[in-house]
């Protein structure tokens, strides 16, 4: 079965240092998308990305966050300046070419901000 | 904010079925049914999706009333390895578009 890989799994960062969370979608996905879930919490979107740009994203994806497909392949997304509230389960999630039926997440990328 | 409103938790006696509810009255006439689960911390899975026809596959079977206003999701045999969180979604089919994540219901399937 196809899978969306994250790296790394596990990230432990002091505040405010960037961070880069990395994901490779599921070859020809089109539809990019980054959740994060905060412990205890219910999982939040922050932004979706087709085309090469971003098609939306929620109020919680401010100026801090950014992302990209820097070589067409991995797809990105950079805190520049975390904070301890970032602390957080990071998915990242992609659909295939036609927008349609299901989203396949990655096991996550746990951030832990000191 | 969430289109669906879930119970919070449910039990489920190992080997039996696992019916879980979820209320969708707001639901637009070109807005799916899609149900994922999350065990522990890991990342959500698909189960299933339907418009108005009641659907099954290899994991679950989906019931969708005739006024589309609700549905349940049916593990017909729950084992252990069923228990987790369970979210009900909707959402426009064929557009890209986000996932709305609501609280879920969290099922533990019980020897």
């Amino acid at each position: 079965e196809p899978e969306v890989t994250q790296t790394p799994s596990h990230q432990v960062t002091q505040m405010g240092q960037e961070v880069i969370l990395r994901c490779v979608p599921i070859s020809n996905h089109l539809y990019f998308y980054w959740y994060r879930q905060i412990l205890g919490q219910k999982v939040e979107f922050l932004v979706s990305f087709y085309n090469n740009e971003i098609s939306e994203k929620s109020e919680i994806f401010d100026d801090q966050f950014s992302v990209e497909r820097p070589d067409g392949s991995n797809f990105t997304l950079k805190i520049r300046s975390t904070k301890l509230e970032d602390s957080a389960m990071y998915f990242c999630a992609t659909i295939g070419e036609q927008g349609d039926t299901e989203a396949f997440f990655g096991q996550g990328t746990r951030l832990t901000v000191v | 904010d969430a289109k669906t409103t879930q119970p919070p938790s449910m039990d489920c006696a190992e080997g039996r079925a696992a019916n879980l509810p979820c209320n969708h009255s707001t639901i637009s006439g070109n807005e799916y049914v899609y149900w994922y689960r999350q065990i522990h911390s890991q990342g959500p899975q698909y189960i299933i999706h339907g418009l108005k026809n009641n659907e099954t596959n290899e994991m679950a079977s989906l019931i969708i009333t005739e006024d589309r206003k609700s549905s349940t999701l049916i593990l017909p045999h729950a084992t252990l390895r069923d228990t987790a969180v369970y979210y009900c979604i909707v959402r426009v089919y064929n557009q890209g578009g986000k996932l709305i994540f609501g609280q879920g219901t969290e099922l533990s399937v019980k020897p």
